[in-house]
């Protein structure tokens, strides 16, 4: 079946460096791609998006690109704060069924 | 605040008991789905309901059925909880089917001794 494949599953990064999570999916038609953050005992946030037709999207501190040809797309954080430590999940959205699927996530840990 | 009500916040409760969870969708979201959550797990999709009916089913249990009421709010059914079932249930819901963005709630905790 369609799969979303999300690495790294753990990620520590020092205070004020980087932080890239990766995305891979598999189903051609997914338009959508979704990243939520799942702090300690919460339920998911929405953190930011990106549809199919747009290659780079950044809101502040983080941005998201896509690149459909490879099926592949990316969070990136920059300079982490420890606010950040939380679990990130990516999905993707297929309008061939309309469905969601959600990466296995990425624990986050910013180290002071 | 996603506008996602999800009720109780916590249950203790003992194997082979049933319980019933419950959602209140955003105002105005048609569609309601349901996720397990095990400790240190991802996102499992139960069940998706959209405006009274049943859309879409995940890796759902035959012990777990699920409804959406004409109110829009939802409820999970669990039964013959076994001890594997504590995990954290959450709710999340969306205007459409349509519509790749859901807004979850913050979850109910299942504990079962």
């Amino acid at each position: 079946g369609e799969n979303v494949e999300q690495h790294p599953s753990t990620l520590s990064v020092q205070e004020g460096d980087s932080a890239v999570i990766k995305c891979t999916y598999s189903d051609s038609a997914s338009n959508y791609f979704p990243w939520y953050k799942q702090e300690l005992g919460k339920g998911p946030q929405l953190i930011i998006d990106i549809r199919s037709n747009v290659g780079e999207k950044k809101d502040q501190r983080i941005a998201v690109t896509l690149n459909k040809t490879a099926k592949h797309f990316s969070l990136h954080i920059t300079e982490t704060q420890p606010e950040d430590s939380a679990v990130y999940f990516c999905a993707s959205f297929s309008n061939r069924d309309d469905k969601i699927i959600f990466g296995k996530g990425t624990r986050l840990h910013i180290l002071p | 605040d996603s506008g996602v009500t999800q009720t109780p916040k916590h249950l203790i409760t003992a194997t082979g008991q049933r319980v019933t969870l419950r959602c209140s969708p955003r105002s105005g979201d048609l569609s309601v789905y349901w996720y397990q959550q095990s400790l240190d797990q991802g996102l499992q999709f139960l069940i998706q309901y959209y405006n009274g009916e049943e859309r879409a089913k995940g890796n759902i249990l035959e012990r777990f059925s699920a409804q959406q009421f004409p109110d829009l709010h939802s409820e999970l059914n669990l039964s013959s909880l076994e001890l594997g079932d504590s995990a954290l249930y959450f709710c999340a819901s969306s205007r459409q089917v349509r519509e790749g963005t859901i807004y979850f709630g913050e979850g109910s905790w299942l504990t079962v001794v």
